[in-house]
């Protein structure tokens, strides 16, 4: 299948400061990225959708002033995490959409990255 | 979009079947069923997909009556290294849905 990589892994920062994580596909273009938030024995989120080439979609009360996203090409989306507190600290994972011409007809599968853990001290 | 219900958790053994069977009666009619399975500090990883009947892969099967309304994940021999998270979802593959996740099934092996 396809990959999706992400970078940092792990990332610890000072509350205040802003942090970015990157999400790439490695061998596949992805016009739409998404970016989820998991805590601690919960689920996965949703916070965005990311389309290249314009504005991210933020579900319901994710401040996108706070959670900028970036997706400037076809295999790269960013998240910015704005003064980060506490809070903030979580497991946060990117998924990539990839058009699958099968035989059977045509589909879009998505995958995701190994996610980044943030902790905000 | 449809809403997918799971059991909370389900414990086995060793080399047994494991069936966790999902629930979701809003499905429409151009969604497909997709399982994931994520463990600890992983993004999820793709397991099967499928529409109706059955779909077989290397690493499980997938069973889904003619009314679509629920799907079982069937696990052939499970392992101490299938012990993970299992999540449903349920969405369309035109390239506009988005995946929303329900609360999944963690699933204990044990020896």
């Amino acid at each position: 299948g396809a990959v999706v990589s992400q970078h940092p892994s792990w990332v610890i920062c000072k509350s205040g400061t802003s942090v970015k994580i990157e999400c790439r596909s490695l061998d596949f273009q992805a016009t739409t990225m998404f970016w989820y938030r998991q805590f601690p024995k919960q689920s996965l989120m949703l916070m965005a959708t990311s389309n290249e080439g314009s504005k991210a979609t933020y579900e319901q009360g994710v401040e996108k002033d706070k959670f900028l996203i970036n997706h400037a090409s076809l295999t790269l989306s960013t998240l910015t995490v704005t003064s980060a507190h506490p809070e903030d600290s979580s497991f946060y994972i990117c998924s990539a959409r990839e058009y699958s011409d099968r035989a059977s007809g045509s589909s879009y599968e998505q995958y995701f990255g190994p996610g980044t853990r943030l902790t905000v001290t | 979009l449809a809403k997918t219900t799971q059991p909370i958790s389900m414990d086995s053994y060793e080399g047994q079947e494991v069936n966790i069977t999902c629930s979701h009666n809003n499905i429409a009619t151009n969604d497909y069923i997709t399982w994931y399975q994520q463990f600890p500090s992983q993004g999820p990883r793709f397991i099967i997909q499928g529409y109706k009947t059955k779909v077989t892969n290397e690493v499980a099967s997938l069973f889904i009556p003619a009314d679509r309304k629920s799907s079982t994940l069937s696990l052939p021999r499970v392992s101490l290294s299938d012990t993970a998270v299992y999540y449903c979802l349920v969405g369309d593959d035109s390239g506009y849905s988005t995946l929303t996740f329900g609360k999944g099934t963690m699933l204990l092996v044990s020896p």
